[in-house]
């Protein structure tokens, strides 16, 4: 059974960095098939994907248009786990942030996703 | 980019209910469109990928249908824990969009 256990502030203040981790277990974050992905939901921008990192034979990214000047999306094989970090936010950033497994087959689709982090961006 | 719509924004029914739901893409998507359920402070659920088939372990009440651009997502009986909102979502050439969702409550 895969499990993502998110981690990270939940207050940051408008023009700073934004950190987020994903924990993997029960999958790896090396996977061949796998993609590792953070989508983001506000009341004002609805679910908004976000970006992925995955492996095939090296590392690959993919970031949104909306974010992708801002945004950067880590593996790191020693913990098994992810990252989410994203500069210079205002507090249209303000969301409930999640990471989510894209299984790689098929289409692109998300069948296990983290608890969900509320990031505020405010003074 | 490729907009989704979803209709109705909301909708109450009563238990045994026969629900639909439809999702409409901007330009022809193929299969690649997932439905999804979301509870009130929790994380989506998948429950329908490619359309049509049913992710493990989802009741099959729920079923989804549809190529193209128009889509359908139905529950055939509707019970009191299916109260939530439902999502569409398409995948095409590396961008991801969901649907605005539909919120489904009971009469």
């Amino acid at each position: 059974q895969v499990q993502l256990q998110q981690s990270g502030p939940g207050l940051v203040k408008p023009s700073q960095t934004l950190s987020l981790t994903c924990a993997i277990s029960g999958d790896s974050i090396s996977s061949k098939t796998a993609a590792w992905n953070w989508i983001r939901q506000s009341p004002s921008r609805g679910l908004e994907w976000l970006g992925r990192t995955y492996y095939r034979s090296k590392w690959f990214n993919d970031y949104a248009v909306s974010v992708k000047s801002r945004i950067t999306i880590n593996p790191d094989t020693s913990k098994n786990q992810f990252s989410l970090q994203l500069n210079s936010v205002t507090p249209e950033d303000t969301a409930v942030y999640y990471c989510a497994r894209d299984r790689g087959v098929g289409s692109t689709l998300f069948d296990y996703w983290g608890q969900g982090t509320l990031v505020t961006v405010s003074s | 980019d490729i907009q989704m719509t979803q209709s109705p924004s909301s909708l109450s029914a009563s238990v045994g209910d026969r629900v639909t739901i439809t999702c409409q893409a901007s330009q022809d998507i193929s299969n690649f469109l997932n439905w999804y359920q979301q509870k009130p402070g929790r994380a989506p659920k998948l429950l329908v990928y490619d359309a049509s088939s049913l992710e493990t372990g989802v009741p099959s009440r729920f079923s989804g249908s549809g190529s193209g651009t128009d889509f359908t997502f139905t529950i055939s009986s509707l019970q009191p824990e299916d109260i939530a909102t439902y999502y569409c979502q398409q995948y095409d050439n590396l961008r991801v969009t969901f649907g605005p969702g539909t919120k489904v409550d009971i009469k």
